[in-house]
């Protein structure tokens, strides 16, 4: 089976600091990737997907890149955090309709 | 662009049913999905609609008619863990198999 791993689960960072999340998925192979964020109370945001190593296409034009290194690892990064940045931030894998998320990280900027 | 409209709330009461509607406006999807998302969790997947109709999952029915731009998902048998919020979401056609999701709606089941 399928399973989907994200770190960390919560992070408080200052403003202006770097940020580095991580995302793995396990049981599938060449699996398309997605990041989301999530504003307290409001609805999913799609950030970025990938269908490929090496392949990223952005859908928000903001201070935040992903990278995609391996088949199975998702990065989101920031060089310089904003206020706006906090969120739920959600990585997940899917097949057409059906989308698996991972647990998210929670992000505070200060 | 895209556009998803679903009801902010719904109030239901236990083992009742209950309707939460999705329109939407695109000028090309592969269908559309509902999620369900619990306070602090992540969303989980529930149900796809490829094809304008009914499908149904356990409790869980999800409908689509292409020609009203416009689908639902219904709860049957409503219990105390059904309250959540639940999203509508596009599969859209461009690339990728992205989602555009809706703003969700919120669901109290009351005893």
């Amino acid at each position: 089976s399928q399973t989907i791993h994200q770190w960390p689960a919560t992070l408080v960072q200052p403003v202006g600091s770097p940020l580095s999340l991580e995302c793995t998925v396990e049981g599938t192979s060449n699996p398309n990737l997605y990041w989301y964020r999530q504003a307290a109370g409001r609805g999913l945001q799609l950030l970025f997907y990938s269908v490929g190593i090496g392949q990223i296409s952005s859908e928000v034009p903001q201070n935040l890149s992903a990278s995609r290194p391996q088949d199975r690892q998702f990065i989101l990064s920031s060089k310089k955090l904003l206020l706006s940045d906090s969120g739920f931030y959600l990585c997940a894998w899917g097949r057409r309709g059906e989308q698996y998320f991972g647990p998210g990280t929670r992000l505070t900027v200060t | 662009g895209q556009s998803l409209e679903q009801p902010s709330e719904v109030t239901a009461v236990e083992g009742a049913i209950v309707q939460i509607n999705c329109t939407y406006q695109t000028s090309g999807f592969y269908g559309l999905s509902w999620y369900q998302q619990h306070d602090g969790g992540a969303p989980t997947f529930l149900s796809y609609n490829a094809l304008d109709g009914l499908e149904e999952t356990g409790r869980f029915s999800s409908f689509l008619s292409r020609s009203d731009s416009y689908g639902y998902l219904l709860l049957q048998e409503l219990q105390m863990k059904d309250s959540a919020s639940y999203f509508c979401a596009i599969l859209r056609a461009d690339s990728g198999y992205a989602l555009n999701f809706g703003k969700g709606t919120s669901l109290l089941v009351t005893p």
